[in-house]
């Protein structure tokens, strides 16, 4: 399976800012996605990100909020915009491609905490 | 909607202490219901993707098994080393068109003592 990199690997963040989280694949793969992790709460996807044209985004997600940018087949940003306490949380991404069919495999996330 | 609810959220088990730990699905046309590892501080970790009822898959000391209503994933003779906590999600099956959303469990979090 592809080997996936994401940075940072946490930061801390004040109110009113906005932070952009980078994945890397060591290989080109066609579908990437982003995840969220809240504490006690489920992974949940925010939105799959097409190289070549907009982010497609899951219900309770908006683009003004999580933009994504995926330049290419190897490299897809996420940025948390306007931060808030509630947006604390385990950022993943995620890529399908691999030796199992339509399975996903998962970055090491991004551990984000708002002050 | 999807949804997954697994259990129990929390399974102490002595080393050597055989356990099931279970996964329970709703999903209008199941396309793959897959088995993650997450320890602490790390992203999921792929175990198992299983298509159909009556599917079964293995990896070492993990058993992996499907019904058209739920999953177990059986941990025989379980060591320290399998503390995690294991995550179930389940991929939705839809005409006309993709669709790559998983709906994941909150999760078992096990705790293997020796």
């Amino acid at each position: 399976s592809a080997v996936i990199s994401q940075k940072p690997s946490r930061d801390i963040c004040q109110r009113g800012t906005s932070l952009t989280i980078q994945c890397q694949v060591d290989s080109q793969v066609t579908m990437m996605f982003w995840y969220r992790q809240q504490p006690g709460q489920s992974l949940t996807l925010i939105a799959t990100a097409n190289q070549g044209s907009e982010a497609t985004y899951e219900s309770g997600f908006v683009i003004d909020k999580f933009p994504i940018s995926r330049p290419n087949l190897t490299f897809s940003t996420l940025t948390v915009s306007n931060m808030s306490p509630e947006d604390s949380s385990i950022y993943l991404c995620s890529v399908e491609g691999g030796s199992v069919q339509e399975t996903q495999y998962f970055g090491p996330g991004t551990r984000l905490l708002v002050l | 909607e999807d949804q997954v609810t697994q259990s129990p959220e929390a399974l102490r088990l002595q080393e050597g202490e055989s356990s099931s730990l279970n996964c329970s699905y709703t999903v209008s046309g199941l396309r793959g219901l897959f088995w993650y590892r997450q320890d602490p501080g790390k992203g999921p970790e792929f175990l198992f993707t299983l298509y159909s009822a009556g599917e079964e898959k293995e990896k070492e000391r993990l058993k992996a098994t499907l019904t058209k209503k739920e999953s177990f994933l059986h941990i025989t003779a379980p060591k320290p080393e399998d503390s995690a906590t294991y995550l179930c999600a389940v991929r939705r099956l839809r005409s006309g068109g993709s669709n790559y959303k998983l709906t994941f469990g909150k999760g078992t979090l096990l705790t293997v003592n020796p």
